[in-house]
């Protein structure tokens, strides 16, 4: 079992749309959480980071945490054509350990 | 937020030379640095952990002796491809942790294209 799990998509969405962006991990004393984003050619930024149960905002993303079931989400409401990238998820335990990311296309 | 400067960002080299790629952390001291390898449409690869003032970590099959890392100070971190050989063209990226969040954050990468 991976570390850190994510679907690879690719995920398509319409403009305007929420895109919902998932990932679960393995070990249970994980503590932090990240979501990066990556743009074909470019290096990964990171846009939301998560500690605890519950939401996080930050403009149009949203973060979800829930421990128990060992889940990550990001949400981002309107989304836009600039959206369209690859979505890392990141999880900090005794190592940092990333998904293989999930592509998404926000169609025009 | 937290800035990591790579270079250079791009660089073409003959077989059989060595390339040096520095990464820095611009605005926070980071006694750990990460170096990725990343091909086309792939995932990126950690190929070595290092850590100030000690020796670096490397993942199973990449080779310490070809791929030469130095973290001398808690913002400048190198990475040496010795004896390239086209088959090491590829995206190289650092990173940096920030101590304080825990969080890693990544330089802009270099491209190394290998004749």
């Amino acid at each position: 079992q991976k570390e850190v799990e994510q679907n690879s998509g690719p995920l398509s969405v319409p403009e305007g749309a929420i895109a919902s962006l998932n990932c679960t991990y393995s070990d249970r004393g994980s503590q932090s959480f990240f979501w990066y984003r990556q743009y074909s050619g470019k290096s990964p930024e990171l846009i939301m980071s998560i500690y605890s149960n519950g939401d996080k905002e930050d403009g149009r993303f949203t973060a979800q945490l829930n421990k128990a079931s060992q889940y990550v989400s990001l949400l981002i409401r309107d989304s836009q054509p600039s959206d369209s990238a690859t979505y890392l998820c990141a999880v900090n335990s005794n190592q940092f350990y990333f998904g293989t990311g999930t592509s998404l296309t926000v169609i025009p | 937020g937290a800035v990591v400067s790579q270079h250079p960002s791009r660089v073409i080299c003959k077989s059989g030379t060595s390339v040096k790629i520095e990464c820095r952390s611009l605005d926070f001291q980071a006694t750990t640095m990460f170096w990725y390898r990343q091909f086309p449409k792939q995932s990126l690869m950690l190929m070595a952990t290092s850590n100030e003032g000690s020796k670096a970590t490397y993942e199973q099959g990449v080779e310490k002796d070809k791929f030469l890392i130095n973290h001398a100070s808690l913002t400048l971190s190198t990475l040496t491809v010795t004896s390239a050989h086209p088959e090491d063209s590829s995206f190289y990226i650092c990173s940096a942790r920030d101590g304080r969040s825990e969080a890693q954050y990544f330089g802009p990468g270099t491209r190394l294209l290998v004749l």
